[in-house]
């Protein structure tokens, strides 16, 4: 079955920008049934939706977050990816990736990665 | 956007017992709305999505009802594996989706 893995640095300062992977294996990214979402989850708090992609590249962003927030992704890997600039503690959270089942109206979460830390600090 | 709010935040309740969980929505989602369950240190799980649908795997005990802006969790009768915490989340509206700030079920 489809399986997600988030990678990136567990450690960003303050300012930079954040980047992370999320490698899909067990299935496609290029298939077209799904979009492939970015999920975050400051240390004791709730979940938050940042933002997702489709494999052609065509993107929608969490308006909150639009500013600083850049996905792409590389079919030739199976993979997408998160640029989120202008780091603030506010960001520490740990980060899940995600495959939502479906495109219009079958926006559920499943599955999901482990998730990876990111604590921004200098 | 569309705000998700659960209720109550926590809730004890003692293994065997039934535990009921709400889930309401700031304006009309259908029947747009998907629960998760979250142990420490675990990703969220599927539970069920269309309000009342449960994912591949999920035992009975869990059901769930509603549509509009007011939606239930039910777990008919709590097992250990169960005290964890519940979110809910809509995908009707977007961007974005949006998810409650979860229900901790705790034992009693």
């Amino acid at each position: 079955q489809v399986q997600l893995r988030e990678s990136g640095p567990g450690l960003v300062k303050p300012s930079q920008t954040l980047s992370l992977t999320c490698t899909v294996s067990g299935g496609s990214i290029s298939s077209g049934d799904h979009y492939w979402s970015w999920i975050r989850q400051p240390p004791g708090k709730g979940l938050e939706w940042i933002g997702h992609i489709y494999y052609t590249g065509v993107t929608t962003y969490n308006p909150s977050l639009r500013s600083r927030l850049t996905m792409s992704v590389d079919t030739s890997k199976n993979l997408f990816s998160l640029n989120l600039s202008s780091l603030t503690a506010a960001d520490t959270a740990v980060y899940y990736c995600a495959r939502e089942r479906g495109l219009f109206g079958t926006n559920w979460f499943d599955p999901w990665g482990q998730g990876s830390l990111v604590i921004v600090s200098s | 956007e569309i705000v998700m709010t659960q209720s109550p935040a926590t809730l004890s309740v003692s293994p065997g017992e039934r535990a009921t969980l709400s889930c309401r929505a700031s304006q009309s989602v259908s029947s747009k709305l998907a629960w998760y369950q979250q142990k420490p240190g675990q990703a969220p799980r599927l539970l069920l999505y269309d309000a009342s649908t449960r994912a591949t795997g999920v035992p009975a005990r869990f059901s769930g009802s509603g549509s509009g802006t007011e939606f239930t969790l039910t777990i008919s009768s709590l097992q250990s594996e169960d005290f964890a915490v519940y979110y809910c989340q809509q995908y009707n509206n977007w961007p974005p989706w949006t998810f409650g700030q979860g229900t901790k079920v705790e034992i009693k």
